[in-house]
């Protein structure tokens, strides 16, 4: 089955503790994104990849880091966490090299306490 | 910097009524327009998208339209069922950063009554 997954699904963590949301696709798409989901403010993309080891800051991105090492892996990296990064987020992939029809996971509930 | 504004927040409606969801964004150049459901606990999915060169596009229940001139392009949603209720997301794709990036309105919440 076509699938973006990410892991964990909830995760509560303290101030300061590094921490990493994996995100991986089986749909050998390029493009790759990571956005957060906040209420009365939509998704707001946090980085984006156009390919392996291409990628770029989206609106959002400070506090956070991003890697693709390879095609189907794109972890997202909260180096010092603050409880601001409380959010819920998802990763997504496309089948092109922009952000059109873009395939969402399930998304991670993060708090940061 | 770009933005997308949608109205209503929320909107209730009977089965079988239709529902209207409108977006409006910043950026004239934008130039790809989807909107997404996102069901409870679950990921957006994306139900039907329009480029700037298309000022209509239909996919049986649903419909998009685009005013360029207006900057504003709403989704149309034909005899709704009790599973059509969900959360709506409009995006739009603007020139700044080389059509790199989608930005989102707020989400309109919609329930269907049956």
């Amino acid at each position: 089955e076509a699938q973006v997954t990410q892991n964990p699904r909830y995760l509560i963590t303290v101030t300061g503790k590094k921490l990493t949301v994996t995100c991986s696709q089986n749909m050998n798409h390029e493009y790759m994104s990571w956005y957060r989901q906040d209420p009365g403010l939509g998704l707001r993309q946090i980085y984006y990849s156009m390919n392996v080891e291409v990628t770029d800051k989206g609106d959002v991105p400070e506090g956070y880091k991003v890697s693709r090492k390879e095609k189907r892996n794109f972890p997202l990296i909260l180096e010092s966490p603050s409880p601001n990064q409380t959010s819920l987020y998802f990763c997504a992939s496309s089948p092109g090299r922009l952000n059109e029809k873009l395939f969402f996971g399930s998304g991670t509930q993060l708090s940061v306490l | 910097g770009e933005n997308v504004e949608q109205h209503p927040s929320t909107l209730s409606v009977q089965e079988g009524d239709s529902a209207v969801i409108k977006c409006t964004y910043s950026d004239s150049a934008s130039n790809y327009f989807p909107w997404y459901k996102q069901e409870l606990g679950k990921g957006p999915q994306l139900i039907i998208d329009i480029r700037s060169n298309v000022g209509e596009k239909k996919d049986q229940r649903i419909a998009v339209t685009l005013n360029k001139t207006a900057k504003h392009f709403s989704l149309h949603i034909t005899e709704t069922q009790p599973e059509d209720s969900a959360v709506y997301f409009c995006a739009a794709r603007p020139f700044s950063g080389g059509y790199n990036k989608l930005i989102f309105g707020a989400g309109t919440r919609l329930a269907v009554h049956p």
